[in-house]
């Protein structure tokens, strides 16, 4: 398989509780994205980084997300105590290039469909 | 604020038709705007991708079209297929060099036999 994986594709969730989303990027990517989708919307930009540093995190909606590359290939995006309003699909993506953007093609993948009840 | 608005936000078409998806778009410097596929349950795939200096681009039945005058970008479908069913997702990028992508709401696009 040479595309972007996601674990788990689906988690459900208490309220309160704490979740982890796996990415996995096309080997080699320099570049990685989290976007939140919410049913019937666009994604919307979470996080990017560059190999392992994280140079943007503007988008992240509050200080229960957290996101690490730390050897700048998998990534994980972690939850904590989970809210109602969290429940969204969680798609990463990865491009080759340093400067992702312009005429880089960003690669999705499937998503992680998270449910918080 | 940099918005991409799309319309219509779903469309039903029998297979066989051709329909158009319309994408408007405020980002400004702009630098090139994406026409994505996604499958249900499925992420993104990119269809087709255009400078301000392109007014067309075709992939297979797909044919997308800008322009950066009025802001405005098309995606024709021709002859439509039972898997064309998916949402269509117009996404605009800033000046050359950002990474931000900015994502419209999507069309819904249903195709009946």
């Amino acid at each position: 398989g040479a595309g972007v994986s996601q674990s788990p594709r689906y988690k459900v969730a208490k309220r309160g509780q704490d979740v982890a989303l796996r990415c996995d990027p096309i080997s080699g990517h320099v570049s990685l994205f989290w976007y939140q989708q919410a049913l019937g919307q666009g994604p919307e930009f979470l996080t990017y980084f560059q190999n392992e540093a994280q140079l943007d995190k503007s988008g992240l909606p509050s200080d229960r997300f957290f996101a690490e590359r730390p050897e700048g290939s998998v990534s994980t995006l972690k939850i904590q105590r989970t809210q109602q309003e969290d429940s969204a699909v969680y798609l990463c993506a990865s491009s080759p290039n340093s400067r992702a953007g312009s005429y880089n093609e960003q690669f999705f993948g499937p998503g992680t469909r998270l449910t918080v009840l | 604020k940099n918005q991409v608005e799309q319309s219509p936000q779903s469309l039903i078409i029998l297979e066989g038709k051709n329909c158009t998806l319309q994408c408007n778009y405020t980002v400004s410097p702009f630098s090139n705007l994406r026409w994505y596929k996604q499958d249900t349950g499925r992420g993104p795939v990119s269809l087709t991708i255009m400078t301000f200096s392109e007014n067309t681009k075709s992939n297979g039945r797909y044919t997308a079209t800008l322009d950066a005058d009025t802001k405005q970008s098309s995606l024709h479908i021709t002859a439509s297929q039972l898997s064309d069913s998916a949402s269509y997702i117009c996404v605009v990028s800033a000046i050359s060099g950002t990474y931000k992508y900015i994502f419209g709401t999507g069309t819904r696009l249903k195709v009946l036999a």
